[in-house]
């Protein structure tokens, strides 16, 4: 089955820790995002990757980071997470064309 | 100015009628436009993409493009309360980039 498969789905963490949320998808897709969605804002874009090793800024990569050493992964890294970073988290995949994107169950993420 | 705009509704319409979404975007030299739908507790999934001027037409669904005003519609007819979601429109714009509006929620009711 087609997927892209984020984990954790649920965590609860504190201001400093560490965390990384892993994405990983079964597609064979040279495009990855990762997306933070909140109330009345929408869908943000953090991070994007056109292929291993490339990866660029979106609009919020504040506070993130991300790398892509094989295809299939695109894990997001907060270094050391802050209240604000409280979000719904979305891995997104694409062959075709940055638009038609394949989305992961997303990430819901609570920092305290 | 957001680089992606829709009415903010929420936008309740009768079964079987017609459900109209609007989208405006900021930079004009965007030329891929999208439609996500969005189910309550769920992730995205794309409806519709269209590229030219003019209307697309897929089932119930019609995505309208006027680059020229720098607007995206979607009209959802004969709408069924399997309809009631968060639309999502969605414009790719320079930089591999692809900006999404805020969301209008759609409830069809029975």
């Amino acid at each position: 089955e087609a997927q892209v498969t984020q984990n954790p789905r649920y965590l609860i963490t504190v201001t400093g820790k560490k965390l990384t949320v892993t994405c990983s998808q079964n597609m064979n897709h040279e495009y990855m995002s990762w997306y933070r969605q909140d109330p009345g804002l929408g869908l943000r874009q953090i991070y994007y990757s056109m292929n291993v090793e490339v990866t660029d800024k979106g609009d919020v990569p504040e506070g993130y980071k991300v790398s892509r050493k094989e295809k299939r992964n695109f894990p997001l890294i907060l270094e050391s997470p802050s209240p604000n970073q409280t979000s719904l988290y979305f891995c997104a995949s694409s062959i075709q064309g940055v638009g038609e994107l394949f989305f992961g169950e997303g990430s819901r993420l609570t920092v305290l | 100015q957001k680089e992606v705009e829709q009415n903010s509704g929420p936008l309740s319409v009768p079964e079987g009628a017609i459900a109209s979404l609007n989208c405006t975007y900021s930079d004009r030299v965007s030329q891929s436009f999208f439609w996500y739908r969005q189910y309550s507790g769920k992730s995205p999934e794309l409806i519709m993409s269209i590229y030219s001027n003019g209307d697309k037409e897929d089932g119930r669904f019609t995505a309208q493009l006027n680059k020229a005003s720098q607007y995206v519609s979607l009209l959802i007819r004969d709408s069924q309360p399997s309809d009631s979601a968060t639309y999502l429109c969605a414009v790719k714009n320079r930089d591999y980039k692809l900006s999404f509006g805020a969301g209008t929620t759609v409830t069809v009711r029975a």
